[in-house]
């Protein structure tokens, strides 16, 4: 029933290791997207893909890999994890193409604390 | 610096006050949503305005998008328990990206 879904909701991990976030929409959409979500709330996009292909790459970091094996998932792989990536991961989804007027739909975020 | 800035950045009120929620950029945007986040979940889309000037009503919640495609804001009439939560503004440029808003954390007490 769930209409974009993370995992897992929780992640603590030490610093300097790598991590993965999976995400998977079923809502038969083009887009999906990941953003960061700091402790002050602020949301910030880092990538989109569309179709499989990316479209938008922020200044974030190489450390930051997504991968989209098909237009259903979109993955994000961390490698060596630093104290400053502790935050809310959401991954989103949207109909057509990137930026259009139609809504995001939210998963409901993956927490990662960095010790 | 934040290209779309909220204010007031928290609120807290009585139930049943009414309150507004403002966005405001320097910068023109082709679009404008705004968004409420509850505690361990994703934001939810409320609306999307596109022309300036443009009103849109939901029920108790009433968005205006500024005439220049600035700014726009959210008042909510009689506001009830159900209504807390953060509000989130999102602006599409012209370059078809979305960017998010500070923030506002509105709490209603019962």
């Amino acid at each position: 029933d769930t209409a974009v879904s993370q995992t897992p909701k929780y992640l603590v991990t030490q610093m300097g290791n790598d991590k993965s976030i999976k995400c998977e929409q079923n809502l038969g959409h083009d887009t999906m997207y990941w953003y960061k979500q700091d402790s002050k709330k602020f949301l910030k996009i880092m990538f989109s893909y569309n179709n499989k292909e990316l479209i938008i790459n922020e200044t974030v970091p190489n450390r930051f890999s997504p991968k989209s094996p098909d237009k259903a998932h979109l993955n994000l792989h961390i490698n060596s994890l630093e104290l400053g990536d502790s935050a809310v991961y959401f991954c989103a989804s949207s109909r057509a193409g990137v930026g259009w007027n139609q809504p995001q739909h939210f998963g409901d975020g993956t927490r990662l604390s960095i010790l | 610096t934040q290209l779309l800035e909220q204010s007031p950045q928290f609120l807290s009120i009585q139930e049943g006050e009414n309150l507004t929620v403002y966005c405001n950029s320097s910068s023109v945007f082709s679009s404008l949503q705004w968004y409420r986040q509850e505690p361990g979940e994703g934001p939810v889309l409320l609306v999307t305005v596109v022309t300036g000037g443009e009103v849109k009503k939901l029920k108790r919640l009433t968005f205006q998008f500024g005439d220049a495609r600035k700014d726009s804001s959210l008042h909510i009439t009689a506001a009830q328990t159900g209504d807390t939560g953060l509000y989130l503004c999102a602006g599409r440029d012209n370059f078809n990206k979305f960017y998010f808003g500070s923030g506002t954390k509105l709490n209603v007490k019962p």
